[in-house]
């Protein structure tokens, strides 16, 4: 089935060491987004990309960084990671177009824990 | 004002009943809806997709959409244990091919 992966599912890192996180999609989309989502709260877009146009949200801070190598993958890299960001983050994909039916589909989730 | 709304909840109704979620957007431009669930710990789920004025089916799932209004809802009919969950209201700006914007979510819990 096509569908949209992260990995790992569960991440454990400590107060500022890098972490990556990874997503894959075999839906052949033109946009990948990246979410952060902490409890009760609504998805933060952080960022997201148009093929290979980035597109960064004005509030998303600068250790947030992300990369997207081909169609399939996208990387999110927090490179100092501090308490607050922990968080489940979401990978999402949608073509990109602007007709109606166009939709978003999210991945499972990474949840990320700072020690 | 945000660009979508809903109530926050948590919203309680009886097992069997009907489950009403509100939304509103503020963006007259916005041309498709979308109602995720999502359970706790888990992504969302897309579950409904509304485009045109009026009713959309789907199972035990109703969309209603007036644009005119700025007003998108989400009923559930004979809902069950396993529907309680946060739902959330997307809104696509057509504007904007890659622009979805999410309300907060209402938390639905269905008591048994």
């Amino acid at each position: 089935d096509a569908m949209v992966i992260q990995n790992p599912r569960y991440q454990v890192t400590q107060f500022g060491k890098p972490v990556t996180l990874s997503c894959s999609q075999t839906l052949n989309h033109n946009v990948m987004y990246w979410y952060q989502q902490k409890s009760s709260q609504a998805p933060k877009l952080l960022f997201h990309y148009y093929d290979k146009d980035f597109n960064n949200e004005a509030d998303t801070p600068d250790n947030f960084q992300s990369r997207r190598p081909n169609t399939s993958f996208c990387f999110l890299d927090i490179r100092s990671p501090g308490l607050g960001d922990a968080a489940m983050y979401l990978c999402a994909t949608s073509r990109g177009d602007i007709g109606l039916t166009d939709t978003q589909y999210f991945g499972p989730g990474t949840r990320l824990t700072v020690l | 004002q945000k660009e979508v709304e809903q109530n926050s909840g948590p919203l309680s109704v009886p097992e069997g009943a009907i489950a009403s979620l509100n939304c509103t957007y503020s963006d007259r431009g916005s041309q498709s809806f979308f109602w995720y669930r999502q359970y706790s710990g888990k992504s969302p789920e897309l579950i409904m997709s509304i485009y045109s004025n009026g009713d959309k089916e789907d199972g035990r799932f109703t969309a209603q959409l007036n644009k005119a209004s700025q007003y998108v809802s989400l009923l559930i009919r004979d809902s069950q244990p396993s529907d309680s969950a946060t739902y959330l209201c997307a809104v696509k700006r057509d504007n904007y091919g890659q622009n979805f914007v999410f309300g907060p979510g209402t938390r639905l819990s269905v008591l048994p």
